[in-house]
């Protein structure tokens, strides 16, 4: 069984540049977390999501940023007009329930140039 | 919202060494696990301990749910075992998990 994928697993991006970062849950795995890493901050929770549905955005800054888990095909964390302050690693997760388990991806690492 | 405290911040082993990691929780949880973040950054899952005693080779993890605390302990340490170490909780209706700063663990030969 597979574990969470992530792609890319290093992203460069301009400053207003778009970013897009993918998230493919285990199999079976319905429910997804994004978190992101940044440097002297730790690891926060930004987003949860099953198919099709947002459920706790409470961690996503209001502006720029998005997610969206659809039907068919990966989460895609959409970042726009990129900023230097966006530079972090960008982890994905995923469950089988709600408030079981928690598998990460290996991340993707967003760098802003 | 919950707040996850660990300690020690820092810790410096010989090979061989046994250690004990802590984590305060300031609430119930319904979700506790450990994780190990490697050299190269990525996560990877130790245990998942709400509550209750596991063992996993030569690490086992404790949670006192009633006190708000778990415990890692790594016994026989390998320089492999450098990272850092994160405790992560849930609680009630949030299924987000709280990280707390970490371990940051260094395992001489």
């Amino acid at each position: 069984n597979a574990g969470v994928m992530q792609n890319p697993r290093h992203l460069v991006r301009r400053r207003g540049q778009e970013a897009r970062l993918r998230c493919s849950p285990m199999k079976g795995h319905s429910h997804v977390y994004w978190y992101r890493q940044l440097p002297e901050e730790g690891l926060k929770f930004m987003v949860y999501l099953q198919k099709e549905n947002i459920i706790d955005e409470s961690g996503m800054p209001k502006e720029r940023f998005s997610a969206e888990f659809p039907k068919e095909g990966p989460s895609i964390l959409r970042i726009q007009q990129v900023v230097r302050g966006d530079s972090a690693a960008y982890f994905c997760a995923s469950s089988p329930s709600p408030n079981s388990e928690q598998y990460f991806g290996p991340g993707t690492r967003l760098t802003v140039t | 919202g919950i707040q996850v405290e660990q300690s020690p911040p820092d810790l410096i082993l010989q090979e061989g060494a046994n250690s004990t990691l802590r984590c305060n929780f300031s609430d119930s949880v319904n979700n506790l696990q450990w994780f190990h973040q490697n050299p190269w950054g990525q996560l990877i899952n130790l245990f998942y301990i709400p509550s209750g005693t596991k063992q996993n080779g030569r690490l086992s993890a404790t949670t006192v749910a009633t006190e708000r605390y778990s415990l890692l302990y790594i016994s026989s340490s390998q320089t492999t075992d450098s990272g850092v170490y994160f405790c992560a909780v849930g609680g009630g209706s949030n299924y987000k998990l709280t990280f707390g700063k970490g371990t940051l663990l260094t395992v001489n030969p």
